[in-house]
């Protein structure tokens, strides 16, 4: 069973508006982690940000937050004042704490930001 | 921290071949992973160590594939006659022990099985 969706495939986003890239997944474990990482056309997967299922408050690193949903199982990446070089594949991620030795990624979402 | 670094960058074999990727992790990360990825595919784990010890393996690791990570710092992923949907960006990451969260990774091996 799929435990990771990511429904958009692409998105197009002016330059230095809001972007919200949706997440959600799917686990019977009470605790887990979700992530979102970000990779460039170089290839590099880079974290951006983690939030733990048991976390009271929605993670922020800088112009990212997580708007973690938990009764929706959802954990939506959302971009601030994006920028021209957000452009990227962005991949949502989770780990179960019974399997805390794997991570599993969805299909990503293509984020192009357009000046 | 010069960061997680994978050799080669690109790889063209033709099926048949054995082929063997280099990650030189983090130095003080005593995690490494490999994973894999294909064209529009996010990654799909393959294997990890915890310092010198193989402690999983994906069933998509055939036995064809084999990794070793023998005195706890650098690992290889040796693929035994390759075929073509092997073909594939091949992916290490490692994390820091506390800090196992935070996964970085390298650029990949992208390899190329004709």
């Amino acid at each position: 069973a799929q435990k990771i969706t990511q429904t958009q495939p692409g998105m197009f986003v002016q330059e230095k508006e809001a972007v919200t890239l949706d997440c959600t997944y799917d686990t019977s474990d009470p605790s887990y982690g979700l992530f979102w990482y970000k990779q460039p056309s170089s290839g590099e997967m880079i974290f951006l940000i983690y939030q733990g299922s048991y976390d009271q408050q929605n993670a922020t690193e800088g112009r990212y937050s997580l708007n973690f949903q938990k009764a929706r199982k959802s954990a939506n990446l959302v971009i601030s004042a994006s920028q021209l070089g957000d452009s990227a594949m962005y991949f949502c991620a989770m780990r179960e704490a019974n399997r805390d030795d794997k991570i599993i990624f969805g299909k990503g979402t293509r984020l192009h930001i357009l000046p | 921290d010069t960061g997680v670094s994978q050799d080669p960058r690109h790889k063209i074999t033709k099926r048949g071949q054995n082929v063997t990727f280099r990650c030189d992790p983090i130095s003080e990360h005593n995690r490494l992973y490999w994973y894999r990825q294909t064209l529009g595919q996010g990654p799909e784990f393959l294997t990890y160590f915890q310092n010198e010890a193989q402690l999983e393996k994906s069933r998509l690791l055939s036995d064809r594939f084999s990794a070793e990570r023998p005195k706890g710092s650098f690992s290889t992923l040796e693929i035994q006659r390759t075929e073509q949907g092997d073909s594939a960006m091949y992916l290490c990451a490692s994390s820091r022990q506390g800090d196992w969260e935070k996964l970085f990774f390298g650029s990949g091996t992208q390899l190329s099985v004709l």
